[in-house]
């Protein structure tokens, strides 16, 4: 699992309140994304760093943001959720810059009611 | 922007017999071919990978083939068992990080006993 973990790994929230998933590495690995993966649609990049700080849109990031603070930490933040970011949500990191292998996290489960 | 199409969404095989799925990509630009292996309710596990500089590659049951000419790539795997079931996902990308993984929208292999 190249040393990623999420969590939490399942949350059930409600329409309109603030949500933030977390995404932690313990390799010092400097690219990390956040996708989400819904039915019929495979995996959609949302947002990505390439360091600390530095960070950059992906294709559906509308309704998102990210942080990264810590080479360690990169954190996905829905400001006011809504039903259609009902998905689940992975993060990815670059294990070798050399081959660009990309390895992925467990997984949230995010519910919006 | 680059586009990834894969066949089949679903394959049913038998205990024993070969799997195949395939993956067509628009840019040519692209240069490095990873496929997931994804089972129920984990992340997408990397099982294999290809970069335009080699046509095949073989890790025990699985290979994976690629034809730059025609733009596209395909998964091998023969001999399947049970333990192959699952959703397979083939991604094209530009070794240049960033927003450049684009994924297929995922087959479905059951491998019937």
């Amino acid at each position: 699992d190249a040393g990623i973990t999420q969590s939490p790994r399942h949350k059930v929230t409600e329409t309109g309140t603030p949500v933030t998933l977390r995404c932690h590495q313990t390799e010092n690995h400097r690219y990390m994304y956040w996708y989400r993966q819904d039915p019929g649609h495979g995996l959609r990049l949302i947002h990505y760093s390439y360091g600390v700080k530095d960070t950059d849109k992906g294709e559906v990031s509308d309704g998102y943001s990210v942080s990264r603070s810590k080479t360690e930490d990169f954190l996905l933040t829905l400001e006011s959720a809504t039903s259609s970011q009902t998905s689940v949500y992975f993060c990815a990191i670059i294990y070798s810059e050399v081959y660009n292998e990309q390895f992925f996290g467990p997984g949230t489960r995010l519910t919006v009611l | 922007g680059e586009n990834v199409e894969q066949h089949p969404s679903t394959l049913s095989v038998q205990e024993g017999d070969s799997a195949v799925i395939k993956c067509t990509y628009s840019d040519s630009a692209s240069n490095y071919f990873p496929w997931y292996k994804q089972e129920l309710g984990k992340g997408p596990q990397l099982i294999i990978d290809i970069r335009s500089n080699v046509g095949e590659k073989k890790d025990q049951r699985i290979a994976v083939t690629l034809n730059k000419t025609a733009k596209h790539f395909s998964l091998h795997i023969t001999e399947t068992q049970p333990e192959d079931s699952a959703v397979y996902f083939c991604a094209a990308s530009k070794n240049n990080y960033g927003q450049n993984f684009v994924f297929g929208p995922g087959t479905r292999l059951s491998v019937l006993p």
